[in-house]
């Protein structure tokens, strides 16, 4: 039972750099998204998506770039990279039963200097 | 002011303990009241759901939501060490659909 799983789980980036944090998903979820978790402030969306080709930005999407090409797969892509995204990235899934039920991944911890 | 407001703490307690947690919030529109558990290194799990206003209960977890008070709390009976996480309250207009998180209480049970 994988559930939602993220690659990398840490990565240290230098500022101006680029890189994709990858999340699939097995349970067959039309609904997925993006979080990022800094310490003390809760968790803010970024990116999220409604079904394979459609995705639509959060509260807080300048500096990445998201795609869904299937319905496995969410890849969130981060642009020249700042000190500012320094965070902890979630990538969670729903089945978009009106429950409140996020299925979230472990977390990729992300670095820049 | 923020739209989901949650007290960090952090909160600790001695085992056995009836633990409080509470959020306030500002959009009289949310519909849906979540609380979600999250261990250390850890992503999110969701404990409680609650639409609408009312009580609900799950074992030694109470969830209440006061809409009149843009009011949630969620009370743990008989506190144990394994309950030491943080709480996260999240509410959203439309079921699991950009759901807005509170900052989130870090709580410690000691044995």
């Amino acid at each position: 039972n994988a559930g939602v799983t993220q690659t990398p789980k840490f990565r240290i980036l230098k500022i101006g750099q680029s890189m994709t944090l990858q999340c699939a998903q097995d349970m067959n979820h039309n609904y997925m998204y993006w979080y990022r978790q800094d310490p003390g402030m809760g968790l803010k969306l970024i990116y999220y998506s409604v079904g394979a080709g459609i995705t639509d930005k959060g509260e807080v999407p300048n500096g990445y770039n998201v795609s869904r090409s299937t319905t496995e797969d969410f890849p969130l892509r981060l642009e020249l990279a700042a000190p500012s995204q320094t965070s902890v990235y979630f990538c969670a899934s729903s089945g978009g039963a009106n429950t409140g039920e996020l299925f979230f991944g472990e977390g990729s911890r992300l670095t820049v200097l | 002011q923020k739209e989901v407001e949650q007290d960090p703490g952090p909160l600790s307690v001695p085992e056995g303990a009836i633990v409080s947690l509470n959020c306030t919030y500002s959009n009289s529109a949310f519909q849906y009241f979540m609380w979600y558990r999250q261990y250390s290194r850890k992503g999110p799990e969701l404990l409680m759901y609650t639409y609408s206003s009312g009580n609900k209960e799950d074992g030694r977890f109470t969830a209440q939501v006061d809409k009149s008070s843009k009011y949630i709390s969620l009370f743990i009976r008989d506190s144990q060490p394994s309950d030491s996480a943080t709480y996260l309250c999240a509410m959203s207009v439309q079921g699991a659909q950009k759901l807005v998180f509170g900052q989130g209480t870090r709580l410690t049970i000691n044995p």
